[in-house]
């Protein structure tokens, strides 16, 4: 069974601080992804990777970067945490080709900056 | 930027009934995709359609791409309480974009 994993379900974090939030995979799928999901506005592409140590912006990826030094793994960073970061955040794969679009999620990382 | 609206919004329906959910775009697209997303979760594709005109049936689901493929329906026949869920559909071309959902609830 496939299976995306995020390294956890909830966080709280203060104003300032660094947050990581990380994302595995075991599908050996080369895209992964960054969305965030806010009440009424659907999920917002961040970053995606389509190779180990590729990157690309998504249509919000300001106040985050991103890192992908494994195949498996897919990280976000907040680098100075504001509370218009507080979210869900999903991490998604899939495989190249055709296959782009059909994304498998993780269960998500609802986050809350204080 | 391709924009998808999702019609309606929210959903509170009784189980047995049957219930039609929309999306629909200026945009043309190549495919459309379908996902529920479960609360505390994240979503889970259920089908994807390219073909302008394509219905598949997953089941009491339905889904219907529109002949010119910018819109696109998931009518849902006698719903249960496991129907409940965020119904989200999501435009491709050469980007993606996601509409913000159908909130759907089924009450046993």
């Amino acid at each position: 069974d496939v299976k995306v994993t995020q390294s956890s379900r909830y966080l709280v974090k203060r104003t300032g601080e660094k947050v990581f939030l990380e994302c595995v995979q075991d599908m050996d799928h080369e895209n992964m992804f960054w969305y965030r999901q806010d009440p009424g506005l659907g999920l917002r592409l961040i970053y995606f990777s389509y190779d180990v140590k590729m990157k690309e912006k998504g249509d919000i990826p300001e106040g985050y970067s991103v890192s992908r030094e494994k195949k498996e793994r897919f990280s976000l960073i907040l680098e100075s945490a504001s509370t218009n970061q507080t979210s869900m955040y999903l991490c998604a794969s899939s495989s190249p080709g055709p296959f782009f679009y059909e994304q498998y999620f993780g269960p998500g990382t609802r986050l809350t900056v204080t | 930027t391709q924009l998808l609206e999702q019609s309606p919004q929210f959903l509170s329906i009784q189980e047995g009934e049957n219930l039609t959910v929309y999306c629909n775009s200026s945009s043309v697209f190549s495919s459309l995709q379908w996902y529920r997303q479960e609360p505390g979760e994240g979503p889970v594709l259920l089908v994807t359609v390219v073909t302008g005109g394509e219905v598949k049936k997953l089941k009491r689901l339905t889904f219907q791409f529109g002949d010119a493929r910018k819109d696109s329906s998931l009518h849902i026949t006698a719903a249960q309480p496991g129907d409940t869920g965020l119904y989200l559909c999501a435009g491709a071309d050469n980007d993606m974009r996601f509409g913000a959902g159908t909130r759907l609830t089924v009450k046993p």
